[in-house]
């Protein structure tokens, strides 16, 4: 089974601030990755598929990038609407997996 | 506008038995493969099952192989995760979540998941 490792597992950064979040797959999955936001009490949102595909409607400020093992996804200029916990997952292969997970907050 | 509704949850006792449901709508379901997630309070999002759009193919999570069977009924429109001999660690929130993409016999599973359900929770405790 695939295995993803995300970190770091929360931070703290200031509105304007650039983020970004690491994703690491136990093996290599090309671009089958995908990112999510959740806030607090609120159910999963598709960020980014493919690795670097834009969902329809997310900000631009949003942007993922990897490919293989090693994968990325990146908040430009953070928000306060940005507060959330960003998880990724592979789609490579069955049993599919979801990385620990990053909690965002605001210093 | 594209939508799906979990029910079933509820409280069990460890080694007993609970059927969820997910119903959809505003799409095509049998085009999409669906996936049943959990989390756990407090905890991560775990992917537990998936099942392919004709239903010929099922996907499970190791902590859930052999106890857990996913179905679907495309007549109806409906998604279930039959959960047998139910642990204390199997307590939490299940969302049913479509696949994005149509994808391919070997892989249904492709673009992420774009919709998710609100969620029925399930706990297990004596």
């Amino acid at each position: 089974d695939i295995q993803m490792t995300q970190s770091p597992s929360s931070l703290s950064a200031s509105v304007g601030d650039r983020v970004t979040i690491t994703c690491r797959a136990s093996q290599g999955i090309s671009n089958y990755l995908a990112w999510y936001q959740q806030k607090p009490g609120k159910v999963p949102k598709l960020l980014i598929y493919a690795a670097s595909t834009l969902q329809s409607g997310v900000p631009s400020r949003f942007s993922g990038s990897g490919s293989g093992t090693d994968f990325t996804l990146t908040i430009s200029s953070l928000q306060p609407e940005d507060v959330a916990t960003y998880y990724c997952q592979q789609y490579k292969s069955a049993p599919q997996a979801f990385g620990q997970g990053t909690k965002v907050e605001l210093k | 506008e594209v939508q799906l509704l979990e029910s079933g949850g509820g409280l069990v006792q460890p080694g007993e038995s609970l059927r969820l449901s997910c119903a959809a709508s505003g799409f095509t379901f049998a085009d999409y493969a669906v996936n049943w997630v959990r989390q756990a309070p407090g905890k991560g999002l775990e992917w537990v099952s998936g099942i392919s759009g004709s239903g010929g193919g099922t996907y499970y999570a190791g902590s859930v192989k052999g106890r857990f069977t996913i179905s679907r009924d495309n007549s109806r429109n409906t998604l279930y995760l039959q959960m047998n001999s139910l642990r204390v660690e199997d307590t939490a929130v299940y969302y049913c979540a479509k696949t994005q993409g149509s994808g391919t016999y070997y892989n249904p599973f492709i673009d992420g998941m774009d919709v998710w359900g609100q969620g029925t929770t399930v706990t297990v405790s004596s």
